[in-house]
């Protein structure tokens, strides 16, 4: 079956503009998590949802980091006034509830670079 | 809190020799362990898991990991490295009940023919 889809594969944008990215999880995959991978690190933890509702944000770095998911499925990665420091992989993850709530599967992620 | 740490961010073997990559985890809560391979402009693919149970766990392409408690360690190994193993490795810890994962900065293997 599909797997996790990420839209655009690669953006590029000037400091201080606004950025969405997208993610389609894999259809039936209720929970949903972002990461942020920087050059040469590994993937850091963004926000995770159960649902529609975000269940843990503590990894949003700042009030410009902005996540939605209204319908239970595709959830968009808001950033505002973006700054050059905001260049990385932002990558989508996606699994199951229950027991097998732990398996994550990845997205092949945006890189975003902030110009 | 969680975290992990991967020891040596460059591992290099010759084909056909054995793949060994380290982790050491620190958790307040039992552990669920992970390591994931990423490939050149790929996404994290999971390679294998342990939960519970059986501490030597095995995986997609030959791989497997063994679980120490004592020693705080869930070590990645392959008898045999193939040309296609080289990528990217990340070991992560699950990071609580919300089961968002906590990495480590990766290890990158090269295979030399």
């Amino acid at each position: 079956g599909a797997g996790v889809s990420q839209t655009p594969s690669n953006k590029v944008t000037e400091k201080g503009k606004y950025v969405e990215l997208r993610c389609d999880p894999i259809s039936g995959h209720t929970a949903l998590y972002w990461y942020r991978q920087s050059l040469g690190q590994g993937p850091e933890f963004l926000i995770y949802f159960q649902g529609t509702g975000a269940a843990d944000d503590s990894g949003l770095p700042n009030d410009r980091f902005f996540a939605v998911r209204p319908e239970g499925s595709v959830s968009t990665l808001k950033i505002q006034r973006t700054e050059r420091g905001d260049s990385a992989v932002y990558l989508c993850a996606s699994s199951l509830s229950g027991d097998a709530a732990y398996e994550q599967y990845f997205g092949p992620g945006t890189r975003l670079t902030v110009t | 809190a969680q975290s992990v740490t991967q020891l040596g961010s460059h591992v290099s073997v010759s084909e056909g020799a054995l793949v060994l990559l380290r982790c050491n985890y620190s958790s307040s809560v039992p552990p669920y362990l992970f390591w994931y391979v990423q490939y050149p402009n790929q996404g994290l693919q999971l390679l294998l898991k342990y939960t519970t149970g059986a501490t030597l766990v095995k995986g997609i392409n030959g791989f497997e990991a063994e679980f120490k408690k004592s020693e705080t360690s869930f070590h990645l190994t392959k008898p045999s490295a193939h040309m296609s193993d080289a990528a990217e490795y990340f070991c992560a810890v699950r990071g609580g009940a919300t089961n968002k994962l906590i990495f480590g900065t990766g290890t990158l293997l090269a295979v030399q023919p």
